[in-house]
This record gives C-alpha cells, structure tokens and sequence, in this order.
C-alpha cells in the first residue's frame, strides 16, 4: 500500500480514443504531480497542482489535459495520442510543493498507443 | 538551474559485494537531495533524503548516502548488495515546487 492509487495500471488504446488516468491519494498531501517515464530518458515532469491549482506546465502538448478536481484526487485526460507517447505515467503526491519535502508516487499506469 | 547527473548508466556487482552508485548535482544554492528506487514494474520509492544536518544520511534496505557540498556529490552506498536490490535508482533535486530526477542507474547483481 503506497498511499497513492493509480488506475488502470495498463491501457492500450488507439491513435483517434479518449481515455483518463486517474490517480487517488490516501496521503492527506496538498500538491500532486503527474510524471511521464520513457524508455532511456530521464523521468519527465509534466504537471504540478498544489491546492487544486495548476503551478506547473511543462510545455506538455495539448494532447494531455490533467484535472484536478480536490487535493486527493488527479486525472490525465488523454486524446489523439501518438504512438511516442507510450510510457509509464507515474502520479505523485506531497505535503506541498515546495523544497522540503519528498514525493510519493504511485505504480504507474502503462500506456501503449496504437 | 538546478540539474542531477548520474554518471554510470548500468552497474554490474557481485552479490555481497559493495557497491557505490555516483550522483553530481549543479546549483548556486541551498539544495535538498533524494535517492529513490524503483523495482521493476513499481512506482518510485523513496531511499534516503538530505536536506541538512549531519552530512551522512541512512536510508531503508541498509543504504547510505553522503552529502559533499565542495565536490556537489550525492553519492548511494552499499557495503553488502543481494540480489533483492537489482533495480533502478534514481538521484534527485528539489528546485522550488518540483523535484528533477538524473536519468537513473540500473543494479544489476551477479550471482
């Protein structure tokens, strides 16, 4: 039990599908984070929210759209995906976001685009 | 800019065997580090952490790190590897509201 949750833990889907990530934190924590992990590159950042607010967009296409609805929950909303953004997605979570502070981070979701 | 290099891609190591996993941070100020590890089809678990203080840090699973301000080393130590440690570790920096990663180094352990 890592205190954060993601679902589905797998998903394939087609180039033209929409499809959601979603990640729950059991954490209490206030900021939550969304990373995309590549074969041979270094984790990505994509998104920060801290108290539901978005902090951070890493110049992530427009593709991805994150929700965050309260500060337990997180979602990636996906649409019109290239078959280069098969990854695993990791969600994270922590107290705030701010220097002091470590993430942690869910299992994952693997996606594979077709 | 805040970044983390991780200098070896694969480390090779015989069981019980020590092992020392190298990690360099640039930065003009104070900086926060972390060693994670992630077990094949897992999410990132959390090692050790500096953040001040004595410049030796213990982590779970038997692993240290030490924190050189004048060499800006983060460096992951072993004295005694099983084969329940082949994973991926990554280094790891805060800067404001995030934490940037090295691109990590893969443990392999021989029997």
């Amino acid at each position: 039990e890592t205190g954060v949750t993601q679902t589905p833990r797998h998903l394939v889907m087609g180039m033209t599908n929409k499809k959601s990530l979603k990640c729950e934190q059991h954490l209490g924590h206030n900021a939550m984070y969304w990373y995309k992990q590549s074969a041979k590159k270094p984790l990505e950042l994509m998104f920060v929210y801290n108290f539901k607010e978005q902090t951070e967009n890493n110049s992530v296409p427009s593709r991805f759209s994150p929700e965050c609805p309260n500060s337990s929950h997180l979602f990636l909303h996906l649409h019109t995906l290239q078959p280069e953004d098969s990854a695993l997605y990791l969600c994270a979570s922590s107290p705030l976001a701010n220097r002091n502070t470590e993430a942690f981070f869910g299992q994952g979701t693997r996606l594979t685009v077709v | 800019a805040q970044s983390v290099t991780q200098l070896d891609s694969q480390v090779p190591v015989f069981e019980e065997a020590p092992v020392e996993l190298r990690c360099n941070y640039s930065s003009s100020v104070s900086v926060y580090l972390f060693w994670y590890v992630q077990y094949p089809n897992q999410g990132l678990q959390l090692l050790l952490k500096y953040l001040s203080g004595s410049t030796l840090v213990k982590g779970i699973n038997g692993f240290e790190a030490e924190f050189n301000k004048s060499q800006t080393s983060f460096h992951l130590r072993k004295p005694s590897v099983h084969i329940s440690d082949t994973a991926e570790y990554f280094c790891a920096v805060s800067r404001d509201d995030k934490i940037i990663f090295g691109k990590g180094t893969r443990l392999h352990i021989l029997p």
